[in-house]
Order: structure tokens, then sequence, then C-alpha cells
């Protein structure tokens, strides 16, 4: 199984700050890659899919990058609502559609 | 617009059996692969396991800590997705999410909460 690890596992920042979360793979998989946000209690909310495709309705400060084993979510002004916890997921191949472990950003 | 709409969570005891619904509607059911991903409590998102679509016969795939023990069908003609668990385990204890993959886009239902305790 491909393996997904994310950095940093938690995050503290200002209103305003530009923020950004590194995910990686254990073996290339192309741009098969999403990035979801999940606040306590609820469902995780697609935000980047394919990499680099923001998900309809999403603000554009949420932006992903990369490709291959290394992929970025930058959000570029940190807002209040955007407290909560992300994680990535790869799904390039027949094996299982693994996740990262997660990253929580709070605002200091 | 896709909507997921899982059913059938509730209390169960270890050893026991239930299963979980997830009703579809809003895109061409028969065409997609559908995944169940689970979560537990305070912890990460874990995938549990997929159908394919009719094109390639249905087949299913299962992660290693329920393969043996769940079991996921398809009704094409309800547009309905089904996880059937048995032999349950107090680590099976998760909120369960049916998920769709449309032209690389997953769609995620709002999940079902299914508890394994005596």
């Amino acid at each position: 199984d491909i393996q997904m690890t994310q950095s940093p596992p938690t995050l503290s920042a200002s209103v305003g700050d530009r923020v950004t979360i590194t995910c990686r793979a254990s073996q290339s998989i192309g741009g098969w890659l999403a990035w979801y946000q999940q606040k306590p209690g609820k469902a995780p909310k697609v935000l980047i899919y394919q990499a680099s495709s923001l998900e309809t309705g999403v603000p554009s400060r949420f932006s992903g990058s990369g490709s291959g084993t290394e992929f970025t979510l930058t959000i570029t002004s940190l807002q209040p609502d955007d407290c909560a916890t992300y994680y990535c997921q790869q799904y390039n191949t027949y094996s299982p559609f693994t996740f990262g472990p997660g990253t929580r950003v709070d605002i200091k | 617009e896709v909507q997921l709409v899982e059913s059938g969570g509730g209390l169960v005891q270890p050893g026991g059996s239930l299963r979980l619904s997830c009703a579809a509607s809003g895109f061409t059911f028969s065409g997609h692969y559908m995944d169940w991903v689970r979560q537990a409590p305070g912890k990460g998102l874990e995938w549990v396991g997929r159908t394919r679509n009719r094109v390639e016969n249905y087949t299913t795939e299962y992660a290693a800590s329920v393969k043996g023990r769940f079991t996921i069908s398809r009704d094409d003609s309800k547009n309905s997705l089904s996880l059937q668990m048995n032999s349950l385990k107090t680590e099976d204890t998760a909120v369960y999410y049916c998920v769709v993959w449309i032209f690389g886009r997953g769609f995620w239902g709002q999940g079902t909460l299914v508890t394994v305790s005596s």
C-alpha cells in the first residue's frame, strides 16, 4: 500500500498569515491527490482534487500544487473559519486510497 | 447535485452484525466506484473498502482490518450501496461514510455512527 505522510502535525498561525501543509507519498501517485478540511463533528469537505483543482465553492485563498510524491496545500491568508484538521488522500492505484494522518490548524 | 445518505448505524454488541446502507442520487450510480471510509472517535480517516462498477464486474477490495468480516455490495437498480459488518469489534466503532468517485472527484455523505460496545 502507498503510505502518506503530512507535515506539520499541528500548526498555529495568525489571521492573515500564509500557511503551507505538505503531504508526501511513499511512491509516485502522479496528480491523484485530494485535500480535505474537517471540522469537529462534520464530514470531510473536499477542497482540492487532482492535486490542484479547486472544488466548486471553495474560497480562492486555498490552493494545491505538486505531483509525483510531494504535494502542498496553501492558504494564502488564514481566516478564523479555517481552523480545522486537513487531510490529504491519494487515489492513484488499485490499492487502498490511503489518507495522510492529518494536520490540525489553529489560530494564534 | 450528487447526494449520498447513509443509514443503519447504531449500537451493537461485540461479535454482532450490522448492515449500513447508502442511498445515492444526482449521478449515474452504475458507472462509478463506491467506497466506504470510516473515522474512529478522535482519530484520522481510514479507507474500509470499495466496489467497482459494472464494467469492472463489481469487483471489491477491503482494508486488511476488515477483510473477511465486512462485505460491500451494491444494487444499481436501486442506486444503493451496502456494507454488511459481521463479527464486530470495539475497534470498529466509528462514523462510516460512503464516497463516490466521479471523474477524479470524490463526493461524500454525512456519515452514520456505529458503536460497538457491551
